[in-house]
């Protein structure tokens, strides 16, 4: 089966940094995704890691252990803006190729 | 605007009309994704295309849902007799090839009478 967590909310306060964790447990492993989804929106491909190790991209990382089955975004330097929902995805590979979601982590932003 | 489209952006129909969603890829992309996302839920996969061929459609409900990529035009998700549990948002996505960051459409959001 398909099992993605992560926490359902958060709150940060603007300037700070914070960690959103997703731990997984999937028949196949071919990459794990992150996306940012404002409110009534599409998702955003944030950053995506198969190897293990962190991925650099700005204001955001990613940090993957396969070993573990986890995965982690970090936030730097919070913006208001950065209030959204997180969505942590799996791909599987093996010619199935569509994501498998987290419910997403809704991060509120404080001032 | 090189990104995905998809249209209508909202489309309303009544219990046992047929809804039809369309979805234009990225250019370059010829990897499509439809997903389904319900108030208060994530996003679930439904079924993955490639020009003319269905690849998977694991996540796609066994009746009055149906999905092509024909090799000219969108491609297209079809709701045959619709009934209210199908109010949702319905988004599109596409990848150059499989295992790529999938890149997504604004959706549709469907709303049935």
């Amino acid at each position: 089966g398909q099992n993605i967590d992560q926490p359902t909310e958060m709150t940060a306060t603007e300037g700070a940094i914070v960690q959103i964790n997703c731990t997984y447990q999937t028949s196949g492993f071919n990459g794990l995704f992150w996306y940012q989804q404002h409110a009534g929106e599409a998702p955003t491909f944030l950053s995506y890691n198969v190897l293990d190790g962190l991925e650099e991209k700005g204001r955001f990382s990613s940090f993957l252990s396969r070993s573990k089955g986890y995965s982690y975004l970090l936030l730097k330097e919070l913006q208001m803006k950065d209030s959204a929902s997180y969505l942590c995805a799996v791909s599987p590979g093996g010619g199935a190729d569509g994501l498998t979601f987290g419910k997403g982590t809704h991060l509120i932003i404080q001032p | 605007n090189a990104g995905v489209m998809q249209n209508p952006r909202h489309l309303v129909r009544r219990r046992g009309q047929e809804a039809r969603l369309r979805c234009s890829p990225m250019k370059g992309h010829s990897h499509v994704y439809w997903y389904r996302q319900l108030p208060e839920e994530g996003l679930k996969f439904m079924v993955y295309l490639q020009k003319e061929n269905i690849i998977d459609e694991s996540g796609m409900p066994k009746e009055r849902f149906s999905a092509e990529f024909p090799k000219e035009g969108p491609s297209i998700l079809r709701i045959q007799q619709v009934v209210r549990g199908d109010s949702a948002a319905y988004f599109c996505a596409s990848s150059p090839t499989e295992g790529q960051p999938q890149h997504f459409g604004d959706g549709t959001r469907l709303s049935i009478l």
